[in-house]
């Protein structure tokens, strides 16, 4: 069975421009959720999609935003790079429901210069 | 809100020493705990989880036990090898819609 498959791995953008990060689900899985992953913060909640509908959202500008597609797929989209941003950014899936487990990608490593 | 606590380290340990990792958290409800372990340059990887009051977590020799009197959930593993270095977080699953809540995570190097 397959994990969760992010793409691309690894990624340089300048500031200022936008970036759009994909994250396939496990197989059956309807819930993706997105994190990032900065030295001096930690792992810090993005949003969470359920069937197309963002559930959950956790406190980062509006410049973050993500989206579902019908086939569980996921894209997040970060628009106006800061330097602020460069960050290793990870996608989780579950089954959706309280208490299933969340399996995590290998996530994409975005550097902002 | 919900918040996890964990020692940051780094711990450094010998091979065969004993290990343990303190997590302690706040929540409101009755959430799921687990343990996820980051080897450098990789995403996360569930190491054991547990959604009840008193249930063990175990896998590949770790194990950790849902306290909900201490609100705890700490990592022990009898004998570590060098391949158990990495950074384990601990973390908690709020009651709705998955949102997963994380500790700072703790880095551990196992010397020969």
């Amino acid at each position: 069975k397959a994990g969760v498959t992010q793409t691309p791995r690894y990624l340089i953008k300048t500031r200022g421009q936008q970036v759009t990060l994909s994250c396939s689900p496990i197989s059956g899985h309807r819930s993706v959720s997105w994190y990032q992953q900065t030295p001096g913060q930690g792992l810090q909640f993005l949003f969470e999609y359920f069937s197309e509908t963002q559930r959950n959202k956790g406190n980062f500008p509006g410049r973050f935003s993500g989206r579902q597609f019908s086939n569980s797929r996921s894209e997040m989209n970060v628009s106006t790079l800061e330097l602020g941003d460069s960050a290793l950014y990870l996608c989780a899936s579950s089954l959706g429901s309280t208490g299933n487990t969340i399996y995590f990608g290998e996530g994409s490593w975005l550097t902002v210069v | 809100g919900n918040s996890v606590t964990q020692m940051e380290g780094p711990v450094t340990l010998s091979e065969e020493a004993f290990l343990t990792i303190n997590c302690t958290y706040t929540a409101t409800g009755y959430p799921s705990l687990f343990w996820y372990v980051q080897y450098p340059g990789e995403g996360l990887q569930l190491l054991l989880k547990a959604t009840k009051a008193d249930d063990k977590g175990s896998n590949k020799g770790f194990e950790a036990t849902y306290r909900k009197e201490t609100t705890s959930f700490h990592l022990e593993k009898g004998s570590v090898q060098v391949s158990d270095s990495a950074v384990y977080f601990c973390a908690l699953s709020e009651t709705s819609y998955d949102k997963v809540i994380f500790g700072p995570g703790t880095s551990l190097s196992v010397i020969p």
